[in-house]
């Protein structure tokens, strides 16, 4: 199974600011097989991008993805109001799927 | 519009079983596979496995082997998930999410089922 450790587990930061978010897998993921998903308290987790770096239509492009292998990023270019979340990396390159522990982004 | 529509909160008694619905709409429901998808309270995701409604074929993560099991109803686009021998530790809200592919990620979500296991 692999594993993705995300960190760091919380950021603070202003809305206007940029956030890098860090996933990291205990081994090589294949073709770019990741997924990033944002999550609001009470709700499901919403697709913002997948195959590492493309993003789903209606998903703003302050969103970002990049990396390959066993490191992937995930940015945020200029927080705005609605950001302020919990993130969680996925990957789809194994037959079992396994998520990361999930960034939460707060309002510093 | 594409909608997945799960079936209310649920309380059970260790030891039973549950099985949460998953009604979808807005989209052709044997194209795309069904994912499960779990949250204990205040923690992260956990994958639970797959459906294919078009063929019934399944594939379940192995944490869950033996408990879980995953059909569906084409007549009406319903996908079921029944968990059994359930303990504390099952509590958690229970998502159901569209996927493109058996292996991959999921662009559309159910709003989550809370199954609460309590004597």
């Amino acid at each position: 199974e692999i594993v993705l450790t995300q960190s760091p587990g919380t950021l603070s930061l202003s809305p206007g600011e940029r956030a890098t978010l860090s996933c990291r897998a205990s081994q090589s993921i294949s073709n770019y097989q990741l997924a990033w998903y944002q999550q609001k308290p009470g709700q499901a987790p919403r697709l913002l991008i997948y195959a590492a770096s493309s993003r789903p239509t209606g998903i703003p492009d302050r969103f970002s993805g990049s990396g390959s292998g066993t490191d992937f990023t995930l940015t945020i270019s200029r927080l705005e109001p609605e950001d302020f979340a919990v993130y969680y990396c996925q990957q789809y390159g194994s037959s079992s799927l396994t998520f990361g522990g999930g960034t939460k982004v707060e309002i510093k | 519009q594409v909608q997945l529509v799960q079936s209310g909160a649920e309380v059970r008694k260790p030891g039973a079983s549950v099985k949460v619905s998953c009604r979808t709409s807005g989209y052709s429901f044997t194209v795309y596979y069904i994912q499960w998808v779990r949250q204990a309270p205040g923690q992260g995701l956990e994958w639970m496995g797959w459906i294919n409604p078009n063929s019934g074929s399944t594939n379940y993560a192995q944490k869950f082997q033996g408990r879980v099991t995953m059909t569906r109803d084409t007549s009406i686009s319903t996908v079921y998930m029944e968990l059994t021998r359930l303990t504390s530790d099952d509590t958690a809200v229970y998502y159901c999410a569209r996927a493109p592919s058996r292996l991959t990620y999921f662009d559309h979500g159910g709003q989550g089922t809370l199954v609460t296991v309590s004597s």
